[in-house]
C-alpha cells in the first residue's frame, strides 16, 4: 500500500482481557517495528522484525506482550491479560531495510489507540 | 540513564518567522540522529536526518545541526507556516542496534498566523 496502515485505529477494552493490534506494512518493506506512545511521550521501541524474524524484541515489557509476522509482511501485536498501565497508542513502522541510509527511514503508521478501562 | 531530552516542551511562533527546537542527548555512542514531526492523531513523520560525521544538514526549510562537544542537536524552520505546527521529537540511534530509536519527549510548536 501507500502507507503503514494499522488496524483497530481505536480499542477499548476491560482489564484482563486478551488484544490483537494488526500491522500491514509499506510493500516491499522488510523491516518492521512496533513502539509504544503514552500520553505526552516519545514512542518507545517495543520490537523489531526482519523478515519473519524478531530479530529483537528487548523492548517488550513483559511475557504478556508477543507479537508475530507469519509471512514477513502484515504482523500482529498481542497483549494478554491487560492492565490499565498498557493504555497508549501503539505505532507500526516500516522500512526497506536495517541499514541506516538516506532513503531509509522509518515510516510510521497513524496508530492503533489502546485504552483499558 | 543516559537519554535525549529536549529544553523546551512548549515554542509559540508569528507565522513567517523562524523557529529552533533544541534537544539534548547524553550518549557519546549516538551515532545517527532523527527529527520527526507528529501531528494530532497521526504517527511520527520523517524530517531529516544527520550522521554523526556531519556538523550540518539542510533540508527544504529545514536545518538540522549538531553539536557534539555539548551533544546538543537543534531543528531550524525557516519561514514557519501554520501547517508546521505539531509535535517535534528528536531520536538517536546508535551503532549496532540503529533500528531502534530512542526518542525524546517532544515539544509542541504553535504556529500564530
Amino acid at each position: 500500500g501507500a502507507g503503514v496502515s494499522q488496524t483497530p485505529s481505536n480499542k477499548v477494552t476491560e482489564k484482563g482481557k486478551y488484544v490483537e493490534l494488526r500491522c500491514d506494512p509499506i510493500s516491499g518493506h522488510t523491516a518492521l517495528y512496533w513502539y509504544r506512545q503514552s500520553l505526552g511521550q516519545g514512542p518507545e521501541f517495543l520490537i523489531y522484525f526482519q523478515g519473519t524474524g524478531a530479530a529483537d524484541d528487548s523492548g517488550l515489557p513483559n511475557d504478556r506482550f508477543f507479537a508475530v509476522r507469519p509471512e514477513g509482511s502484515v504482523s500482529t501485536l498481542k497483549i494478554q491479560r491487560t492492565e490499565r498501565g498498557d493504555s497508549a497508542v501503539y505505532l507500526c513502522a516500516s522500512s526497506p531495510d536495517r541499514v541506516w541510509s538516506g532513503a531509509n527511514v522509518l515510516t510510521f503508521g497513524a496508530g492503533s489507540r489502546l485504552t483499558v478501562l | 540513564g543516559e537519554s535525549v531530552g529536549l529544553h523546551l516542551p512548549t515554542l509559540s511562533v508569528q507565522e513567517g518567522d523562524n523557529s529552533i527546537i533544541n534537544c539534548a542527548y547524553s550518549n557519546s555512542a549516538s551515532d545517527y540522529f532523527i527529527w520527526y514531526k507528529q501531528e494530532s492523531g497521526k504517527g511520527p513523520q520523517f524530517i531529516i536526518d544527520i550522521r554523526s560525521n556531519m556538523d550540518k544538514r539542510q533540508g527544504q526549510r529545514v536545518t538540522v545541526l549538531l553539536n557534539k562537544t555539548v551533544k546538543h542537536l537543534s531543528l531550524q524552520i525557516a519561514a514557519t507556516q501554520p501547517g508546521d505546527s505539531a509535535v517535534y521529537f528528536c531520536a538517536e540511534a546508535r551503532g549496532g542496534s540503529n533500528y531502534k530509536l530512542t526518542f525524546g519527549k517532544g515539544t509542541l510548536l504553535t504556529v500564530n498566523p
